[in-house]
């Protein structure tokens, strides 16, 4: 059972439009990390957040936590073909301190 | 130079045959993780690591053993390799904190014939 959720699984737009990924779950989460993913390599930290309606602001990378702390959103302004990659978000729970629950991930493709 | 490192890069392997993933990070951080990541899974925890000689299971740990005999050091064993663990191999650390970043190794990528 996946406890998050992320949707759409793959993204595909033109450069210059807009973008949201969302990250769902039935569960709070202490705080929710987004990872970004290139081939080869491992996942590399955007941004965690931690309030409950707290957001996040990197650039064009708009990044919002719900205030429940069981959702949580990444909105990409004017994408461009740099922001290609796979989006993972991913929950820190306090019952299990170190461990992070990772959704299945967004491929995002953004054509020039 | 200060990271995560993962070795080898690359390894193809026959099934029945026992394998070992290497993961060395130079942090001295506390937590150490080792996930394969697949199509239409993402990542999945196999096995964590709070501290040297502390150990736990994650999601899929059916077929994987693990150490950690020191603080840098995390190796993944497969005793007796099957098909069904071709796969994409990460190994991640972070710091003792929940909401602390997890730094991620490149990957192994390993395929069992």
């Amino acid at each position: 059972t996946q406890l998050l959720e992320q949707s759409p699984q793959f993204l595909s737009i033109q450069e210059g439009e807009n973008l949201t990924v969302y990250c769902n779950s039935s569960s709070v989460f202490s705080s929710l990390q987004w990872y970004r993913q290139e081939p080869g390599e491992g996942p590399v930290l955007l941004v965690t957040v931690v309030t409950g309606g707290e957001v996040k602001k990197l650039k064009r990378l708009t990044f919002q936590f719900g205030d429940a702390r069981k959702d949580s959103s990444l909105h990409i302004t004017a994408a461009q073909p740099g922001d290609t990659g796979l989006y993972l978000c991913a929950g820190a729970r306090g019952s299990t301190l170190g461990r992070l629950y990772f959704g299945r991930g967004t491929q995002l493709t953004v054509w020039p | 130079d200060a990271g995560i490192t993962q070795s080898p890069r690359y390894k193809i392997t026959e099934t029945g045959r026992q394998v070992t993933l290497m993961c060395h990070q130079t942090w001295s951080h506390s937590y150490m993780f080792w996930y394969r990541q697949d199509l239409g899974h993402g990542l999945r925890l196999i096995y964590y690591s709070a501290a040297a000689d502390i150990t736990d299971k994650g999601e899929v740990p059916d077929g994987y053993v693990v150490s950690r005999s020191k603080t840098e050091n995390f190796p993944l064993t497969l005793e007796s390799a099957t098909r069904s663990q071709t796969s994409v191999y990460f190994c991640a650390s972070s710091d003792w904190s929940g909401n602390q970043p997890q730094h991620f190794g490149d990957g192994t990528r390993l395929s069992i014939l």
